[in-house]
């Protein structure tokens, strides 16, 4: 079993700022990695899939990276309706998700 | 569009079962892999089951031998049967569908909620 460990558990950021989002897999998963965005009361949407590939419709702010056991969820300038919780996924042996970062106002 | 509508959750005390549902429609059902995903109070998402278009099935361990998922093709409808429920099962249960082989889940339900409790 897979096991991927998100950092930080929060993020405390200003509007415009760059925010960093790491999420590390115990073993590698190539690049079957996703990232989703949820937000209060909100089911999760789908942010990133294939490490690096950008779902429909998101803003070209959102970027991610990495690959083996080593990603990165960028988002270059923070926007009000960015701050929210972000999951990792692996869809290499399973369907595991990371524990979380969020993202907050600083 | 793609739209996903769960029910089925309810108040359910400790030891007893549940049905959920999930209605789908906007897209050709019977070729995705479909799943449940569950978020319980103030914490992260947890993969619970997933059904694949020939319809293998597949168990978090922790509901391995409890949960039964399946689907019907014929009606566009997703169920998870949950047995021998605990307090731990008590979540927002949401379906989610996969985009493609290997993908990631493209498309949520709004969530149901169920509740183990005496």
């Amino acid at each position: 079993e897979i096991w991927l460990t998100q950092s930080p558990a929060t993020l405390s950021l200003s509007p415009g700022d760059r925010a960093t989002l790491s999420c590390r897999a115990s073993q590698s998963v190539s690049s079957f990695l996703a990232w989703y965005q949820q937000k209060p009361g909100q089911a999760p949407r789908l942010l990133i899939y294939g490490a690096s590939n950008r779902a429909t419709g998101i803003p070209a702010r959102f970027s991610g990276s990495g690959s083996g056991t080593d990603f990165t969820l960028t988002i270059s300038s923070l926007e009000p309706e960015d701050y929210a919780l972000y999951y990792c996924q692996e869809r290499f042996t399973g369907w595991t998700f990371g524990q979380g970062t969020k993202v907050e106002v600083k | 569009e793609v739209q996903l509508l769960e029910s089925g959750g309810d108040l359910v005390q400790p030891g007893g079962s549940l049905r959920l549902s999930c209605a789908a429609s906007g897209f050709t059902f019977g070729i995705y892999t479909m799943a449940w995903v569950r978020q319980a109070p103030g914490m992260g998402l947890e993969w619970v089951s997933a059904i694949n278009l020939g319809g293998r099935t597949f168990y978090a361990d922790s509901v391995q031998g409890r949960f039964i998922i399946s689907k019907d093709s014929s009606d566009n409808t997703l169920y998870l049967q949950m047995n021998s429920l605990r307090a731990e099962d008590t979540a927002v249960y949401y379906c989610a569908k996969e985009g493609g082989h290997t993908l990631p889940f493209d498309s949520w339900g709004q969530g149901t909620l169920v509740t183990v409790s005496s």
